[in-house]
């Protein structure tokens, strides 16, 4: 079955302590993005990959890292949470982020403490 | 720049009932737009899109949508509202000129009651 599947569901942490959210692919998708979702702000997108070892910001980048070393995989790291990043994060990649629609992970809710 | 708005915060019908929400966009080059859906505790998941063609898209679960180039706008419409419609509705936007990236509204909440 096509998926992203991202990892934790549910995540409480404390200021500072640097964490790690997964994400993976399993439909040899090019393109994988993250975003944050907030009340009234809709989905902001943080990162995306077009690739391999290519990744670029988006519209909120400030505080978060990504890497893409392999095609099936788009960790987000926060290296020092902040509670301001609390919020409900999202994975999603497509075929090339040309035209074709994106497929979403569950989803991940952060607490920062 | 891009930009989506979502003009309603919610919208309220009547199971039985025609259904719309508003969506217009902004883009610089050729708009690439679509619908998502979420329900609770889910993520998004895909409705339609429009690339080009058709003005009119039909999508899944009865859904269609209307894209109006002079107006700037993608409304999402449904000819019979079900109660099971009732969830968070996201209108997005690309816009390749601007980089690869997706540009959501802030959502409209759909209410269908019985």
């Amino acid at each position: 079955e096509a998926q992203v599947t991202q990892n934790p569901r549910y995540l409480i942490t404390v200021t500072g302590k640097k964490l790690t959210v997964t994400c993976s692919q399993n439909m040899n998708h090019e393109y994988m993005s993250w975003y944050r979702q907030d009340p009234g702000l809709g989905l902001r997108q943080i990162y995306y990959s077009m690739n391999v070892e290519v990744t670029d910001k988006g519209d909120v980048p400030e505080g978060y890292k990504v890497s893409r070393k392999e095609k099936r995989n788009f960790p987000l790291i926060l290296e020092s949470p902040s509670p301001n990043q609390t919020s409900l994060y999202f994975c999603a990649s497509s075929l090339t982020g040309a035209v074709e629609k994106l497929l979403f992970g569950s989803g991940t809710q952060l607490s920062v403490l | 720049a891009q930009s989506v708005a979502q003009p309603e915060d919610q919208v309220k019908v009547a199971e039985g009932n025609p259904l719309t929400v508003k969506c217009t966009y902004s883009v610089s080059g050729n708009p690439y737009l679509f619908w998502y859906v979420q329900y609770p505790n889910r993520g998004l998941q895909f409705l339609l899109k429009y690339i080009t063609g058709d003005n009119l898209v039909k999508g899944s679960y009865g859904f269609e949508a209307e894209f109006n180039k002079s107006q700037t706008s993608f409304h999402l419409k449904k000819p019979s509202a079900l109660v099971s419609d009732s969830a968070l509705y996201f209108c997005a936007v690309r816009d390749l000129s601007g980089g690869f990236k997706t540009i959501f509204g802030a959502g409209t909440r759909l209410f269908v009651k019985a």
